[in-house]
């Protein structure tokens, strides 16, 4: 039971444009709700994330929102860069239990 | 500087064989995971520990062991059990009021 979907297993975007990655959860618990980039052959490291209480959260070229209602998260990346290229987990928790989709690869091409 | 080290990098097992992965954190966090990646799988939760001598059954678990006898450790026995131990392992920390995970840098399993 896959309570955390990522329906996009791959992304290509131009260099400079907007990325925009997708995430569907299930469990209207969920109170936090975290990005991670992955590079091959090492662990997911922190990028961006958001309480249930909100529904945006920017860092730099990196924001996140979350509608609540439709269960639906999304990370924009703006402007891409191809240092940006990897792996990007959607993850949400509740208490310490933490859930993960199954990623979506970006590349961005020069 | 602190962080999570996993070790092997790289471990071969053979059929039949149980083979422990390390896991230690040198950042004082309670709560330790172990993860397995496959491919189009995301991260899949194996087996977790809230406190030192104490841990739960992911979603996972079978075919592996855990051991938290010291809150810097927390090691997982891959056993002759799990009929599909290749994968990629990640091991996290995670401490409250700190919200995401600090995740090791894995450990490639193949079975030979």
């Amino acid at each position: 039971d896959q309570q955390v979907k990522q329906n996009s297993p791959s992304l290509s975007v131009q260099e400079g444009r907007i990325s925009i990655l997708n995430c569907d959860y299930t469990n209207s618990m969920f109170d936090y709700f975290l990005w991670y980039k992955k590079y091959p052959a090492e662990g997911p490291t922190f990028l961006i994330s958001i309480s249930s209480i909100k529904d945006k959260n920017e860092d730099g070229r990196f924001t996140v929102f979350l509608n609540k209602s439709a269960k639906h998260l999304s990370l924009h990346i703006v402007p891409s860069q191809p240092g940006d290229s990897a792996v990007y987990f959607c993850a949400a928790s509740l208490n310490n239990d933490m859930r993960f989709g199954a990623g979506t690869r970006l590349t961005v091409k020069p | 500087d602190g962080g999570i080290t996993q070790s092997p990098k790289y471990l071969f097992r053979k059929e039949g064989q149980n083979v422990t992965l390390s896991c230690e954190q040198n950042l004082n966090h309670d709560a330790m995971y172990w993860y397995r990646q496959d491919p189009g799988q995301g991260l899949r939760l194996i087996y977790y520990s809230q406190i030192v001598n104490d841990f739960q059954k992911g979603d996972i678990a079978e075919g592996y062991s855990v051991s938290r006898e010291k809150k810097e450790s927390f090691p997982l026995t891959v056993t002759s059990a799990q009929k599909n131990p290749t994968a990629f392992y990640l091991c996290a920390s995670f401490e409250r009021g700190n919200y995401g995970y600090t995740f090791g840098s894995g450990t490639r399993l193949t079975v030979v």
